[in-house]
């Protein structure tokens, strides 16, 4: 069965600094993995998604996530974090069967950026 | 390009009241569901369609029912509201298991008084 873990329901960067979100799956099969941004009294949005095609991944506002096999990790990585990344971060991975529909979301990390 | 659709955007119930929500896609996806998101707690699948005629309850179904009307619309009934159903609820579409993901609606905000 899939599963999503994602390590730190809080992150908290300055601006300018590094931002890294953890995210480890779990998979049978080859995943599809996705990360989701929400920012606040909106709904999720689509930031990039991994589909074998290369494993380094770039999304949308700087945003950047490596597939790890060896480490069953898709973290989700900025060089330098802006004011307006501040958001709830959400990574999901295909579900392959179950009731869970077909994606597997966790928890979400929820990133403030401090001026 | 209008995605998914949901309706109301807010709306306020008293206790035992029912309400439908709405959720209507153009993007011809197959699969549909709704989802809870409540502080703390992440997403909640609440029930999920895979595809057209057919519906499916996901982990916090209790309280609700589903219909999918056709391959565009799927609506969310609280047959009688609870303060405990206060929360945002948000639809997606998705084309199946695959590489597409979801789409996610803009949500609504339900208080429950």
């Amino acid at each position: 069965a899939q599963s999503v873990t994602q390590l730190g329901s809080h992150v908290s960067v300055s601006e300018g600094a590094l931002v890294l979100l953890r995210c480890n799956y779990s998979s049978s099969v080859p995943p599809y993995l996705f990360w989701y941004v929400q920012y606040p009294n909106q709904g999720l949005q689509l930031l990039l998604k991994y589909t074998s095609a290369a494993t380094l991944v770039k999304g949308i506002n700087g945003f950047e996530a490596e597939f790890k096999k060896s480490e069953t990790s898709f973290h989700l990585t900025k060089p330098s974090a802006h004011m307006s990344d501040a958001a709830e971060y959400f990574c999901a991975v295909t579900n392959y069967g179950g009731s869970q529909g077909n994606l597997i979301f966790g928890k979400g990390t929820k990133l403030s950026v401090k001026p | 390009n209008a995605g998914v659709t949901q309706t109301p955007k807010f709306q306020v119930l008293k206790t035992g009241q029912s309400m439908t929500l709405q959720c209507a896609q153009d993007m011809n996806h197959n699969s549909m569901y709704w989802y809870r998101q409540d502080p703390g707690m992440g997403l909640r699948l609440i029930y999920y369609s895979a595809s057209e005629g057919t519906t499916d309850k996901g982990e916090v179904p209790n309280g609700y029912n589903v219909s999918r009307l056709n391959k565009r619309e799927f609506s969310l009934r609280l047959e009688s509201a609870a303060p405990s159903q206060t929360s945002v609820y948000f639809c997606a579409s998705s084309e199946g298991v695959g590489a597409g993901g979801y789409t996610f609606g803009s949500g609504t905000r339900l208080t429950v008084v």
